[in-house]
C-alpha cells in the first residue's frame, strides 16, 4: 500500500519570505500523481498544485512550486513570497494507475502559520 | 462555476442514530467520491462511484452504506452510529477516469463537507 509522509507538523514563515514543506512517499508504481492541497480555516480542501510522475520538469503554479525527486520518492512544496492567506494546512497526497486513479491517499499535513 | 454541493452542512446526531450525507456533483460530473477527516486527522478515502455503479472502496465501515442515483447524485448512509463517526465528511467529484490511458488523471474537486457530530 502507498504511503505519505510528511514529516513537519508545524511550520512558520513571516509574511514575504520563502517556506519549504516536505513530503515523501512510498510506492513500487511507475505512473502516478502527486498533489499539494491546501485546507484553510474554513476547511475546504483546495488543490495547490499537481505533478506527474513520469514528467520530469517540476510543476509551477505561481508562486508555488514543487521539487520532484522521483528515485528518493520525494515531493516539496516551496512557497514563495509568503502571505497571511496561505495559513492553513496543507497536505500531500499519491494517486496511482493500480487503484484506477480513483484514489487520494493523504498525508498526515503540516500546519503552515504566516505571520506579519 | 457551479460548485460541488454538500448537504446538509452540519449535522447532529445521537449514538444509534442514522445519517443521511447528500452529494451534488459539478454539473457533466459522473464520478463521486467520499472522504472521512476525522479531528486532526488527514481524509482518508471511503469509496468511490462511477456511473451508479462502486468503483473503488477504501476503509469504510459495513455499518455505512453509500449510493449514486441516476442524476449523478450521492447519498451516504449512516447508521448505528458511534462516538468516532464524528468526522468532517468531504464528497468531491470528477469527470470519468480513462484507467488504460497512462495519464488518465481527472482532476477531483472538493465540495465544502458535512461535519457530522455524534453526541
Amino acid at each position: 500500500a502507498q504511503t505519505v509522509t510528511q514529516s513537519q507538523p508545524e511550520m512558520s514563515v513571516q509574511e514575504a519570505e520563502t517556506v519549504t514543506l516536505s513530503c515523501t512517499y512510498d510506492t513500487s508504481e511507475n505512473n502516478y500523481y502527486l498533489f499539494w492541497y491546501k485546507q484553510p480555516p474554513s476547511r475546504q480542501m483546495i488543490l495547490v498544485i499537481r505533478q506527474e510522475a513520469y514528467k520530469q520538469q517540476n510543476a509551477t503554479e505561481n508562486r508555488f512550486s514543487v521539487n520532484f525527486q522521483k528515485a528518493a520518492k520525494s515531493f516539496s512544496l516551496k512557497i514563495s513570497d509568503s502571505q497571511l492567506g496561505d495559513t492553513a494546512m496543507y497536505f500531500c497526497a499519491f494517486m496511482g494507475q493500480n487503484t484506477g486513479f480513483q484514489k487520494l491517499v493523504f498525508g498526515t499535513g503540516t500546519r503552515l502559520l504566516v505571520s506579519p | 462555476a457551479a460548485g460541488v454541493i454538500q448537504s446538509p452542512r452540519h449535522l447532529i446526531k445521537e449514538k444509534r442514530e442514522t445519517a443521511t450525507l447528500k452529494c451534488y456533483p459539478i454539473p457533466r460530473h459522473d464520478t463521486v467520491y467520499w472522504y472521512q477527516q476525522g479531528p486532526g486527522q488527514d481524509p482518508q478515502f471511503l469509496i468511490s462511484f462511477y456511473e451508479k455503479m462502486q468503483s473503488d472502496k477504501g476503509s469504510i465501515p459495513d455499518r455505512f452504506s453509500a449510493q449514486q442515483f441516476s442524476d449523478y447524485h450521492s447519498e451516504l448512509n449512516m447508521s448505528s452510529l458511534e462516538l468516532g463517526d464524528s468526522a468532517l465528511y468531504f464528497c468531491a467529484s470528477s469527470l470519468a477516469v480513462n484507467r488504460k490511458r497512462m495519464s488518465s488523471y481527472n482532476e477531483q474537486f472538493f465540495g465544502p463537507g458535512t461535519r457530522l457530530t455524534v453526541l
